[in-house]
């Protein structure tokens, strides 16, 4: 089925520590997002990619990395995890990278950090 | 700067009964909008979008949001709640060239049997 695989779907983290979320779309789709969602704020954009090879910062991008090394694949790294970062993480993907795309979402990773 | 505010939070409607989710935005130019559901532990679903023309746009599900760059409003609504409707729903724009959404804070629909 075609889609965004999230991996891990749970996970809980010690602050400090490091944490990669994966995203693999296999829709070919050339854009791909990060967003965050926390009660009371909805989605907030972290990173995105327009194309393989290119990124960009999104609403609240600080304590997070990501990399484009193809089109498929857009992990996303905290590299010292804290517990303002415990959200629910949502990669998401379109056709292209214009404001009337449609984006497609994964079923999202919940992280915890203690 | 591009915004997106859902005024209510939480709404609660019997089943059967009609239902009007709020939206309102502030975006410079003419906007695309979006509506998007989000079952329990699901990620979001398209429900509907309005780029241009008609200002009456149908979704899925029974759904439909009207534009009115007047009040700078997409409300969505539905004339008769299920109980499978219950769910959050998210307003977003689009903004700019870079396809990033702008989304509103979520409204939590509950439905009564």
């Amino acid at each position: 089925i075609a889609g965004i695989t999230q991996a891990p779907t749970s996970q809980i983290l010690a602050a400090g520590r490091r944490m990669t979320l994966r995203c693999t779309q296999d829709m070919r789709h050339n854009a791909m997002y990060w967003y965050r969602q926390d009660l009371g704020l909805g989605l907030r954009l972290i990173h995105y990619s327009n194309t393989a090879g290119t990124t960009g910062k999104g609403e609240v991008p600080d304590g997070y990395s990501v990399s484009r090394a193809n089109t498929d694949d857009f992990p996303l790294t905290l590299a010292s995890a804290v517990p303002s970062q415990t959200s629910v993480y949502f990669c998401a993907s379109s056709v292209g990278s214009s404001g009337a795309n449609v984006l497609t979402f994964g079923a999202g990773s919940r992280l915890t950090v203690l | 700067a591009q915004s997106v505010t859902q005024p209510d939070i939480h709404i609660t409607v019997s089943e059967g009964a009609s239902l009007e989710l709020r939206c309102n935005y502030s975006y410079g130019a003419t906007p695309y909008l979006f509506w998007y559901v989000q079952s329990p532990g699901q990620g979001l679903q398209l429900l509907l979008k309005y780029f241009s023309g008609d200002t009456l746009v149908q979704g899925i599900k029974g759904f439909e949001a009207e534009f009115k760059r007047s009040q700078s409003s997409f409300n969505l609504r539905k004339p008769s709640v299920h109980w499978s409707d219950a769910a959050e729903y998210f307003c977003a724009v689009g903004a700019g060239p870079t396809g990033k959404l702008i989304f509103g804070q979520g409204t939590t629909l509950q439905v009564k049997p």
